[in-house]
C-alpha cells in the first residue's frame, strides 16, 4: 500500500522552465490537495480538489495550474517558473471533506535558479 | 482572514523534559487537527479536536482544545528524542473550504 506518491522527489528548473509534479494516491480518496512549504511559513495551499474533474483555488494558487483527470492523480504544473516557486511541494488526500485526516507524500524538492 | 498562529516557533529541552506548543486562532474553529513533521519527513496526521474543551492524550501527548474553541495546545510529557520534529496545527477556514496550517513549531531534544 504505497499510499500518497509524489514524483520527482527533487528538481532543478532555470527560471521560465515549466514542469509537471505527479501525484498519485491508491486509497480511493476523493479529496487532493497541493502544498507549498517554505522555512519558517508552514503549509500554503495552491489548488486543491474535491473529485476526479474538479479544481479549485487555495491560498497562493497564482503561476501554478492542476488538472485532475483521473480520481487518483493530481497533476501541479509550473507554466514558466519564477525563483520564487523555489520550495518543497506537498501533495495530500483525504476523504469527503476537509475535516477528514490528510494524509501527505514525500515531497518534491524543488529549485529554480 | 483567518489565521492560525503557533507559539514557540522553536523549543529546544533536555531530554526528559516537557514540551508545550501553542495555537492559536482569530476566529472560532470547528474542529483543530495536529500534525508531526519530522526532519525531513512529511506531515503526519497525530489527531482532531472537535469538542469545546476536549482534552485527548496519546501515550506520553496530551491535546487540549480551548473553551471558546479559539486555541489549543500540545503538551509532551518526558521527551525523548523520538520527539523531535516539527508540530503543526490546523484549522478550517471561514469559508470552510479549506485548512489553514499554524506556522509550527520546532521541538529539538538534546540526549
Amino acid at each position: 500500500n504505497a499510499g500518497v506518491t509524489q514524483t520527482p522527489k527533487f528538481r532543478v528548473l532555470k527560471t521560465g522552465q515549466s514542469m509537471t509534479l505527479l501525484c498519485a494516491q491508491d486509497m480511493n480518496h476523493e479529496y487532493m490537495y497541493w502544498y507549498r512549504q517554505d522555512p519558517g511559513m508552514g503549509l500554503r495551499l495552491i489548488h486543491y480538489s474535491v473529485g476526479e474533474g474538479t479544481t479549485a483555488k487555495g491560498e497562493v494558487p497564482d503561476g501554478y495550474n492542476v488538472s485532475r483527470l483521473k480520481k487518483q492523480n493530481f497533476l501541479l504544473g509550473l507554466e514558466s517558473a519564477a525563483p520564487s516557486q523555489t520550495s518543497v511541494y506537498f501533495c495530500a488526500s483525504s476523504y469527503v471533506g476537509i475535516m477528514q485526516p490528510q494524509h501527505f507524500g514525500d515531497g518534491t524538492r524543488l529549485s529554480i535558479l | 482572514g483567518q489565521q492560525v498562529m503557533q507559539i514557540p516557533q522553536y523549543q529546544h529541552v533536555q531530554e526528559g523534559e516537557d514540551f508545550t506548543t501553542y495555537c492559536n486562532s482569530s476566529t472560532t474553529l470547528s474542529n483543530i487537527q495536529w500534525y508531526k513533521q519530522r526532519p525531513g519527513g512529511h506531515p503526519v496526521f497525530l489527531i482532531q479536536l472537535v469538542k469545546s474543551g476536549e482534552v485527548k492524550k496519546q501515550k506520553r501527548l496530551t491535546f487540549q482544545f480551548g473553551e471558546a474553541k479559539k486555541n489549543s495546545s500540545l503538551h509532551i510529557t518526558a521527551t525523548q528524542t523520538t520527539d523531535v520534529g516539527t508540530y503543526f496545527c490546523a484549522g478550517p477556514s471561514n469559508a470552510g473550504n479549506m485548512l489553514t496550517f499554524g506556522g509550527g513549531t520546532r521541538l529539538m531534544v538534546k540526549p
